[in-house]
């Protein structure tokens, strides 16, 4: 079983609309969750981060942890075409190194 | 922007042979992680490199080595080349400290094609 689970997408919406993009983990050991973004021919860029349970908020970004549930989220607010990109879902590892592991990514696409 | 660099952007290799990929850390950084990032897939870790010694390695075989120079630049060097070994390869910088936040900036990456 991979550590992180995410649905590889693709996701196509329209612009305007509200996008939710959702990992799950196995371990619930992990308490740092991160959202990166990567646009076509970058590296990832991190959008946030989340410490444990609970929501986070940015602008149009919302992240989301339900550790009960083993639950990652990522919710858009009046998408727009710039945010056509993958996303990728990550946790840290136990011993403070800079391992992080990622799921797959979602790729996303927000038609004008 | 970011400000790590990679070299090369693109490169062809064939089976068997040896690569040698570059990256200079973004100033203030003193800690250099590398990812390989397959089509379709998300990062996955190699190693880091914390002030020139290695400092954490992910499920990759010794053909996979790597060195930080005193400068914080790094090489990732990767012998007897495979197939599968063809790939994304992903610098990150960080500054160590903020290893628990996640926050790792990295380069636009070095894209591998093995033939």
């Amino acid at each position: 079983q991979k550590e992180v689970e995410q649905d590889p997408g693709p996701l196509s919406v329209p612009e305007g609309a509200i996008v939710s993009l959702n990992c799950t983990y196995s371990n619930s050991a992990f308490q740092y969750f991160m959202w990166y973004r990567q646009y076509s021919r970058k590296g990832p860029e991190l959008l946030m981060y989340t410490y444990s349970s609970g929501n986070k908020e940015d602008g149009r970004f919302t992240a989301q942890v339900d550790k009960s549930s083993k639950y990652i989220s990522l919710f858009i607010r009046d998408s727009q075409p710039s945010d056509s990109a993958t996303y990728l879902c990550a946790r840290n590892s136990q011993g403070g190194s800079e391992k992080l592991v990622f799921g797959k990514g979602t790729k996303l696409t927000v038609n004008p | 922007e970011t400000g790590v660099t990679q070299s090369p952007t693109h490169l062809i290799k064939t089976r068997g042979q040896q690569v040698t990929l570059r990256c200079s850390s973004q100033s203030g950084h003193n800690t250099v992680s590398w990812y390989q990032q397959a089509l379709g897939q998300g990062p996955q870790f190699i190693f880091q490199y914390y002030r020139e010694e290695e400092n954490g390695r992910g499920n990759f075989p010794p053909r996979f080595s790597g060195l930080q120079f005193p400068n914080y630049s790094s090489e990732l060097n990767v012998n007897a080349l495979e197939l599968d070994d063809s790939a994304l390869y992903l610098c990150a910088s960080s500054t160590g400290g903020q290893v628990n936040t996640g926050e790792l900036f990295f380069g636009e990456g070095s894209r591998l094609t093995v033939l």
